[in-house]
């Protein structure tokens, strides 16, 4: 069975601070695909990326980055230099690349960035 | 803007009365899903369908069913509304990216059962 776990529930940063964000995730597949979303206090999901299994490479997107390492089931997300508006929940999903009916979400973890 | 729309965005009902919420769709995506997302537990897929009257049980079904009668709307119901349903509910499609599918969401709606 697949999971994801983001072991941080909440984590509070002042502006400008850089902050990681947690996924580990549990899979038999030997293809999968990660994902992170963005949930902003407004309520909509925000897709954010997808990585595939195959495709080790870190990716930058701004202040945004995503460190994919499959030795340690991890895909982590780092925010360079915090804004107020990264405040969210954010959450982790894997998914088996079939049609969807497999896409598993982390609880989520809540970034507050106080000014 | 995967043109998913919910309805209602928001609602409070009693415990015992039936409840439909609808998605709709305006973009012609074959995949639909009905999640609901609590504290703690992130979002849990309850239903999901593959085609219009094909439809398919998730991890959390109990208390739900759903219908798919055009490809265009994907209708949630509780025939009977209990307190452990008050939840956001979440619509997804998915949509094919190279060798995959990504999900986009509705805007979800919020039910509260007293």
């Amino acid at each position: 069975a697949q999971k994801v776990t983001q072991a941080q529930t909440e984590i509070s940063v002042v502006e400008k601070e850089d902050v990681t964000l947690d996924c580990v995730y549990e899979t038999r597949d030997t293809t999968y695909y990660l994902f992170w979303y963005k949930q902003p206090p407004s309520g909509e999901l925000v897709f954010l990326i997808r990585r595939n299994s195959f495709d080790e490479q870190n990716e930058i997107s701004g202040r945004y980055s995503w460190n994919f390492q499959k030795s340690t089931s991890s895909f982590n997300f780092t925010i360079t230099a915090s804004q107020v508006v990264d405040s969210a929940v954010y959450f982790c999903a894997l998914s088996d690349g079939n049609y969807g009916q497999n896409f598993v979400f982390g609880p989520g973890t809540r970034l507050s960035v106080l000014p | 803007d995967a043109g998913i729309t919910q309805s209602p965005r928001h609602k409070v009902t009693e415990t015992g009365t039936p409840v439909t919420l609808r998605c709709h769709q305006t973009e012609n995506h074959r995949y639909m899903y009905w999640y609901r997302q609590d504290p703690g537990h992130g979002l849990r897929l309850i239903h999901y369908s593959y085609g219009v009257k094909d439809t398919d049980k998730g991890e959390v079904s109990d208390g739900y069913s759903v219908s798919r009668s055009k490809t265009e709307d994907f209708l949630l119901t509780l025939e009977s509304a209990t307190s452990s349903q008050t939840s956001v509910y979440f619509c997804a499609i998915s949509e094919r990216q190279g060798m995959t599918y990504e999900q986009y969401f509705g805007p979800g709606t919020r039910l509260t059962v007293t």
